[in-house]
């Protein structure tokens, strides 16, 4: 079975230039997130969906960043205008979450992102 | 406050045990676990603890689950070289749905 999967896999780009990243989580899972890995941060949570309605998004940084999920098997988000202090690895992580389940996230392989 | 913490290195010598501690904030957490990480890759579930129990031990691994000092702790005996990554420990809480939040993650090393 395809497990989380997400593109661009690598990206570099220049600040100010719009980024989109995409994710396709596996299937079945009815609840999806958006995680942001650099040294300084650690992991950091953004945004999560559960049945593609946004629940929380306190963690989205700034204006700049937007999340979308229109339907069950796609989800985006991006950075308009990029800076450089975004570049990090960005996960995917998708789960069901459903009672009596462990709740396990279950991640893409993340796409690294450089702003130059 | 709002984070989950972790010490963010730890290095031991192949064949010794290695004890990895986190503290956490969420006393309703249902279930609290530890990811692990491998160079270039996403996270991967290592094992995980419901909050009901105090210990767990699934082969080299061995989680111990203090709730009333909110410590979370792993154990590895007879670390091995390809038990180098990076380990998250993490909680999930309940807003709307349930988010799982991690700490900063340990960096072990392991010494041949």
């Amino acid at each position: 079975d395809a497990g989380v999967i997400q593109s661009p896999r690598h990206e570099v780009t220049e600040m100010g230039q719009e980024v989109t990243l995409r994710c396709k989580p596996i299937s079945g899972h009815n609840s999806l997130f958006w995680y942001r890995q650099t040294m300084m941060r650690g992991l950091e949570l953004l945004i999560y969906f559960n049945n593609n309605v946004p629940i929380d998004d306190s963690g989205m940084p700034e204006d700049r960043f937007s999340a979308k999920m229109p339907n069950a098997s796609f989800s985006t988000l991006k950075i308009q205008p990029s800076e450089p202090r975004d570049s990090a690895v960005y996960f995917c992580a998708s789960s069901t979450r459903t009672s009596g389940d462990t709740g396990e996230l279950f991640f893409g392989e993340g796409s690294r992102l450089t702003v130059l | 406050g709002e984070d989950v913490e972790q010490s963010l290195f730890l290095s031991v010598r192949e064949g010794d045990s290695s004890v990895i501690n986190c503290t956490y904030t969420d006393s309703s957490s249902t279930y609290l676990y530890w990811y692990k990480q491998e160079p270039g890759a996403g996270l991967q579930l290592l094992t995980y603890i419901f909050s009901n129990m105090d210990m767990k031990q699934d082969q080299r691994l061995t989680v111990l689950l203090n709730k009333k000092d909110k410590h979370l702790s792993l154990r590895i005996a007879d670390t091995q070289t390809g038990d180098s990554a990076i380990y998250f420990c993490a909680e999930s809480r309940s807003h709307g749905g349930f988010k799982t939040i991690f700490g900063a993650g340990t960096r072990l090393f392991v010494k041949a």
